[in-house]
């Protein structure tokens, strides 16, 4: 049982260029969610997903898209990458049943724009 | 203004003693309250979840919840040098619409257990 995977595990990027950052989770959960973490700043949330095809803006959405077109997947867009998007990113998930509002992260990317 | 509010620490204690890390919150209408570990570089795992007044044991862990008092506690028994992380403090956002399971985070406090 993988849990949630995310690739890459680091990568360096330069000012405008784009990536895309892969999650994946093989749990059957809903309820998906892209973080980023700055030091001292803790977690802020960038989107989420209740479901395939639904996404939303979290507090921080700006210079990023989402998509969800199957269960599993969550890939976080990058476009035209700043140097304030240099930053650790989690992707998290968590399950339908009620009151079992834990998370399961992932291991995260790291992220530098240089 | 949602928020949960930690003392960042470092909170330093010897093995062996018993660590008390402190959460509070602003909004009387949080439910759901959950502690997280996080280790330096490494992404945060769910400890243990509380929903109701009063103690819930899980192994060396003990989660308090105080809703009168709008404060949740995390008690760490016989303090292992392994346990020297940071801990986040996390409430269900009660003012979300819907069913979207967002969480409201606080900053974390730092850890230290000394041999």
């Amino acid at each position: 049982n993988a849990g949630v995977t995310q690739t890459p595990k680091f990568r360096i990027l330069k000012i405008g260029q784009s990536m895309t950052l892969q999650c994946t989770q093989d749990m059957n959960h809903n309820y998906m969610y892209w973080y980023r973490q700055d030091p001292g700043m803790g977690l802020k949330l960038i989107y989420y997903s209740v479901g395939a095809g639904i996404t939303d803006k979290g507090e921080v959405p700006n210079g990023y898209n989402v998509s969800r077109s199957t269960t599993e997947d969550f890939p976080l867009r990058l476009e035209l990458a700043a140097p304030s998007q240099t930053s650790v990113y989690f992707c998290a998930s968590s399950s339908g049943q009620s009151k079992d509002y834990g998370y399961t992260f992932g291991s995260g990317t790291r992220l530098t724009v240089v | 203004q949602k928020e949960v509010e930690q003392n960042s620490g470092p909170l330093s204690v010897p093995e062996g003693a018993i660590a008390s890390l402190n959460c509070t919150y602003s909004d009387r209408g949080s439910q759901s309250f959950f502690w997280y570990r996080q280790y330096s570089g490494k992404s945060p795992e769910l400890i243990m979840s509380i929903y109701s007044n009063g103690d819930k044991e899980d192994g060396r862990f003990t989660a308090q919840l105080n809703k009168a008092s709008q404060y949740v506690s995390l008690l760490i028994r016989d303090s292992q040098p392994s346990d020297s992380a940071t801990y986040l403090c996390a409430s269900k956002d009660p003012r979300e619409a819907g069913n979207n399971r967002k969480l409201i985070w606080g900053l974390g406090t730092s850890l230290a257990v000394n041999p």
